[in-house]
């Protein structure tokens, strides 16, 4: 049983960046995809894009494009989100989860979540 | 922006039934595999559903899933207290993840 765990919470100042790791525990994350949702203070859940780690293949939801780099090292099986030119409305917590592909693509596996403030 | 809806609350008495609905469109739902999540405060969300019916091991069969054309539906039945969350549809749109709008579930 594969279990996600991300980096602890960051602070940020407005314009700067951060990168988030997950790194995946009891199985290899290359066979299957890893996409990051965010969820920003009393809202819903927001997709930001996925990873194909075996393929080293992203693809990013339109309002994320030219902001958000998602990559993975398969060596050890972690996953990271960067996110560049941070705004206030970047403040959020951001989670990644596996695409499982035994469960139609659905989201079986979700890391603990990382709060990201964005702050002057 | 979201491109799937959903009704932001729904309630119904302990034991009672609700259904959530998940309104999307030809190029989402019509096309594509539907998974809903459950979520509790301060938590990450939980796969409830996936292929639209489907229950991942652990999944009481009080969840239920449907999907016709572009809209599904979650029910919960047997309503109990520790279902009290919020719930999210979810899908594939151009091969890009779209969440629905999120519902509150209330248990009276």
């Amino acid at each position: 049983q594969v279990h996600l765990v991300q980096s602890g919470a960051e602070v940020k100042k407005p314009g700067s960046s951060v990168k988030v790791s997950c790194k995946a525990s009891g199985d290899s994350i290359s066979r299957e995809a890893i996409s990051w949702v965010r969820q920003g203070p009393g809202q819903g859940l927001e997709y930001m894009g996925r990873v194909i780690p075996i393929l080293g293949v992203s693809t990013y939801a339109q309002k994320f494009q030219g902001r958000v780099t998602i990559t993975a090292d398969k060596s050890t099986s972690t996953a990271y989100m960067e996110l560049t030119r941070l705004k206030s409305e970047d403040t959020a917590v951001y989670y990644c989860a596996r695409v499982g592909s035994y469960y139609y693509y659905a989201m079986d596996v979700w890391g603990q979540g990382t709060t990201v403030t964005v702050s002057s | 922006q979201s491109v799937l809806t959903q009704p932001p609350s729904v309630s119904a008495a302990p034991g009672q039934k609700v259904t959530i609905s998940c309104s999307g469109s030809s190029s989402n739902i019509g096309n594509s595999y539907v998974s809903w999540y459950q979520q509790f405060p301060g938590t990450a969300p939980k796969l409830l559903i996936y292929d639209s019916n489907k229950r991942p091991p652990g999944i009481p069969d009080r969840f239920s899933g449907s999907k016709s054309g572009t809209s599904a539906t979650l029910g919960i039945t047997g309503l109990q207290t520790g279902d009290e969350a919020d719930y999210y549809c979810a899908t594939w749109d151009a091969s890009l993840g779209a969440f629905g709008t999120g519902t509150k579930v209330t248990v009276l």
